[in-house]
């Protein structure tokens, strides 16, 4: 079956420095969203993409859907405190909903 | 507007007890979705619902069973627990199919002994 899979698993970076985590499904998706999920809370949506090779931007935050539509990059530029969390990708693959997979997520660790 | 709530917040069990997790939201949203997450894994869907008084499986149903009497609430239940039910349950709900964006209630830690 489909499988989303992220890599890093875990991330540990100094304040200040880049981060990027990225997501691959083994099928091709329709669109693909991240979520950030702090340490003891629960998953919120950031983005979604839709588009080959879209690029979307919020504020420190960059997202890319790949050309061929079965992979995604978060990239965080000059990461603060407040970036500590878990990153999910979940891809929609088909038009039935229980199509949708969530990866395992990228743990980010923010070293002030 | 309190988005998505879960009952319980916290909840220990026996072995072969029962017991039923609430899920409300007020976004009046059609679609409904129960999720559960366990470390390393990710979120596993269990059951979803596309509207009042249905639902279908998910990735994981085996051991639980759900019901959507009225829109705003998805119920999920465990009929006998097992140790292998310990997890993180996440509720989301969003207004259309097709990957809109899901809204995540606060989560439901169950512990079965």
């Amino acid at each position: 079956g489909q499988q989303v899979m992220q890599i890093p698993q875990y991330q540990h970076v100094q304040e200040g420095e880049d981060f990027t985590t990225y997501c691959n499904s083994s099928t091709t998706l329709s669109n693909i969203q991240w979520y950030k999920q702090r340490p003891g809370g629960h998953p919120v949506f950031l983005i979604q993409l839709v588009k080959s090779g879209e690029v979307k931007k919020q504020k420190r935050l960059t997202f890319q859907f790949g050309e061929a539509k079965k992979n995604s990059s978060l990239h965080i530029t000059a990461t603060q405190t407040t970036d500590v969390g878990t990153y999910f990708c979940a891809g929609l693959s088909g038009t039935s909903y229980d199509k949708v997979i969530f990866g395992p997520g990228t743990s980010l660790s923010v070293i002030p | 507007n309190a988005g998505v709530t879960q009952t319980p917040k916290f909840r220990v069990l026996k072995t072969g007890q029962s017991m039923t997790l609430l899920c409300a939201q007020d976004m009046n949203h059609e679609y409904m979705y129960w999720y559960r997450q366990d470390p390393g894994m990710g979120l596993r869907l269990i059951h979803y619902s596309v509207g009042e008084g249905t639902t279908a499986k998910g990735e994981v149903p085996d051991g639980y069973n759900v019901s959507r009497l009225k829109k705003q609430n998805f119920l999920l239940g465990l009929e006998s627990a097992a140790p292998s039910q310990t997890s993180v349950y996440f509720c989301a709900s969003s207004y259309f199919e097709d990957g809109e964006t899901q809204y995540f209630g606060p989560g439901t830690r169950l512990l079965v002994l």
